[in-house]
């Protein structure tokens, strides 16, 4: 089973800031690894599939990298709506199932 | 528009059942796998149970093995989460989420707004 870690727990930046997010896996996942954002309640929001690709509507500001284990999402400038709670995913062929990272709450500083 | 509806949640006593029901529409609903992930009150996503798009394929969590059952219904455009055995630990937020790709995505890329299952007595 793969297990995702995600670090900071939490973020405390100000807007205009640059955030760096950070997940790694227990194993490689190749680049099977997606980003979500979530606000208080609301369902998450589609932000990075693959590792780097953008998803449709989702500003340039947000960016994926990585490889194997490692993965980063990282907003370039922070605005006052990016200030929320961010899922790493991954979702391998097989078995079907998906995991999910504790999160990192990004919060105004 | 692409849109994915959920419903069934509620207050339910422990060791009873429920059903949730997924409504989608605005996509080939029968071209995507479809998949369960839940959020207890102030934790995070955990995902639940996955079905292929033909509906072949089923894969459950651990924690819900053998209590609960995905099911689709291609011809109505709806998927379903059979909950039996119901414990505390399941009250959460239950949301129903579509693959990015037909047949075999990787990610969800569309989420129902969720629908709430209270287990208690």
């Amino acid at each position: 089973e793969i297990v995702l870690t995600q670090s900071p727990a939490t973020l405390s930046l100000s807007p205009g800031e640059r955030a760096t997010l950070s997940c790694r896996a227990s194993q490689n996942i190749d680049n099977y690894l997606a980003w979500y954002q979530q606000k208080p309640g609301q369902a998450p929001r589609l932000l990075i599939y693959d590792t780097a690709n953008r998803a449709t509507g989702i500003p340039v500001r947000f960016s994926g990298s990585g490889s194997g284990a490692d993965f980063t999402l990282t907003i370039s400038s922070l605005e006052p709506d990016d200030f929320a709670i961010y899922y790493c995913q991954h979702k391998g062929q097989w078995p079907p199932g998906a995991t999910f990272g504790p999160g990192t709450k990004v919060d105004i500083k | 528009q692409v849109q994915l509806v959920e419903s069934g949640g509620g207050v339910v006593q422990p060791g009873r059942s429920l059903r949730l029901s997924c409504a989608a529409s605005g996509f080939t609903f029968s071209s995507y796998g479809m998949h369960w992930v839940r959020q207890a009150p102030g934790k995070g996503l955990a995902w639940v149970a996955v079905i292929s798009y033909e509906g072949s394929t089923e894969y459950y969590a651990d924690s819900v093995k053998g209590r609960f059952t995905i099911s689709r219904d291609n011809s109505k455009n709806t998927l379903s989460l059979q909950m039996n055995s119901l414990r505390a630990e399941d009250t959460a937020v239950y949301y129903c989420a579509k693959e990015t790709v037909p047949t075999a995505g990787f990610a969800f890329d569309i989420w129902g707004q969720g629908t709430m299952v209270t287990v208690s007595s």
